[in-house]
């Protein structure tokens, strides 16, 4: 069974960096075929796809967010990583590391709380 | 303002029938496929229909979708109080800088 699970701080002050790491179980990130992608919900609005890395560490950002944003890569830990700099109020949401497969996202981890706040 | 156009809601009384629309253009739906996810309260979205019209294991039959040019819709028949949940379509999108993912702005289905 496929697991993702996102791990780091539930509270980043403003202008600070928001890192995130999903830590993928039951199937290797360095497998084929797949966007290991992070998406975020702002509260009580709809989703919104930030980006995604390939397993040959080629990756995609949204535009809006292209010049603060980073996405990692660890095979050896089975992880990958999202940072997102000079973070912002508007930056709080809920963030979720998903696995995209090209016909849609099969797995989904449960999403952890960000805050931006001083 | 999201890429692909839902409405914000929709209702129906056990048993219904309902459609949920989602509406894009020739860069995302009109040239790609399109998913839908099921959000319930306080959860993560799951895959509800992939490539148009396809189930994932386990998800009822109840449960049908469709595509025709830049649209598509998702199907609920024999609504059920489970249902009750916020629905977004998705697609992929062939943008200047590159193939990602859109979302609808999402729909909240009451069950009356």
């Amino acid at each position: 069974q496929v697991q993702l699970q996102e791990s780091g701080p539930g509270l980043v002050k403003p202008s600070q960096t928001l890192s995130l790491t999903c830590t993928v179980s039951g199937a290797s990130i360095s497998s084929g075929g797949y966007f290991w992608s992070w998406i975020r919900q702002h509260p009580g609005k709809g989703l919104e796809w930030i980006g995604y890395i390939y397993e040959s560490g080629d990756t995609y950002y949204s535009p809006s967010l292209k010049s603060r944003i980073s996405i990692s890569l660890d095979t050896s830990d089975n992880q990958f990583s999202l940072k997102l700099s000079s973070v912002t109020a508007a930056d709080t949401a809920v963030y979720y590391c998903a696995r995209e497969r090209g016909e849609g996202i099969d797995y989904w981890g449960q999403g952890t709380q960000v805050t931006v706040s001083s | 303002q999201s890429v692909l156009t839902q409405p914000p809601s929709a209702s129906g009384t056990p048993g219904q029938r309902v459609t949920i629309s989602c509406s894009g253009s020739s860069s995302n739906i009109g040239g790609n496929t399109v998913n839908w996810y099921q959000q319930l309260p306080g959860m993560a979205p799951t895959l509800l229909i992939y490539s148009n019209d396809q189930r994932p294991s386990g998800v009822p039959d109840r449960f049908s979708g469709s595509k025709s040019g830049t649209s598509a819709s998702l199907a609920i028949s024999g609504l059920q109080s489970e249902d009750e949940a916020n629905y977004y379509c998705a697609s992929w999108d062939d943008g200047l800088n590159g193939p990602s993912v859109v979302f609808g702005g999402g729909t909240k289905l009451t069950v009356l």
